[in-house]
């Protein structure tokens, strides 16, 4: 079947730590893979994507390699900041665009 | 450009009655999805709407809950007789086709508590 399996949480890091969240993903077939951001009060957020083995998403300072042969798609930032305080889903995509999410990670980020 | 619009934000209601939720989706997007997400979980899709027509709805437990999107623009997810375990957050969410590759596009959704 189709799954995402995302690293548990909550994650607690003080400003400007490095950040991972690693996400692996089993597809029948060949998937698109994002990561979704959803911040306290907010709706689920497009934070990147990735549509092919090798492609790397980025955007805010976030990162993601899309790994077929490990079947990966770790979430990376150098320094995060307190404003990067939110939950994360890792989700991948299949024809018909039907999404599979992970069970979201909550990263709190402290001054 | 306006993003997806759901109302109402929070409802709560008792077992055995009947709620509904309504979706307004981005304008010009033809794929229409409504997903139900339980504390401490991922969104799980529930329904999926091209224009007017349902694509999926395996994980639709059809017994209480119906879907529609007449004109293939707003949806209305119902939901009768409630339970317990249907307290969740209930979201919407549009994308422009229903490719692999479509970004989806989520509302602010709404959550149900059932006591």
């Amino acid at each position: 079947g189709n799954s995402v399996t995302q690293m548990e949480g909550p994650v607690t890091l003080s400003e400007e730590a490095f950040l991972t969240i690693n996400c692996t993903y089993t597809a029948t077939g060949y998937p698109s893979l994002f990561w979704y951001v959803q911040y306290p009060g907010e709706g689920l957020q497009l934070l990147l994507k990735a549509t092919k083995a090798d492609d790397k998403g980025s955007n805010k300072g976030f990162e993601a390699t899309y790994r077929k042969e490990t079947t990966s798609f770790h979430l990376e930032k150098g320094s995060v900041q307190v404003s990067d305080s939110a939950v994360y889903f890792c989700a991948l995509s299949l024809t018909g665009n039907q999404f599979y999410f992970g069970t979201g990670t909550s990263l709190t980020v402290i001054p | 450009e306006a993003g997806v619009a759901q109302s109402p934000r929070y409802k709560i209601i008792e077992k055995r009655q009947s709620v509904a939720f309504w979706c307004n989706p981005i304008s010009g997007h033809a794929t229409l999805y409504w997903y139900q997400q339980i504390l401490g979980q991922g969104p799980k899709l529930l329904i999926q709407f091209q224009n007017n027509g349902v694509v999926d709805d395996s994980q639709l437990p059809k017994d209480r809950f119906s879907a529609e999107r007449l004109k293939g623009v707003d949806s209305t997810l119902k939901i009768q007789p409630a339970k317990l375990e249907d307290s969740a957050v209930y979201l919407c969410a549009s994308s422009f086709t229903s490719g692999r590759m479509d970004e989806q596009f989520f509302g602010p959704g709404t959550r149900l508590t059932v006591l």
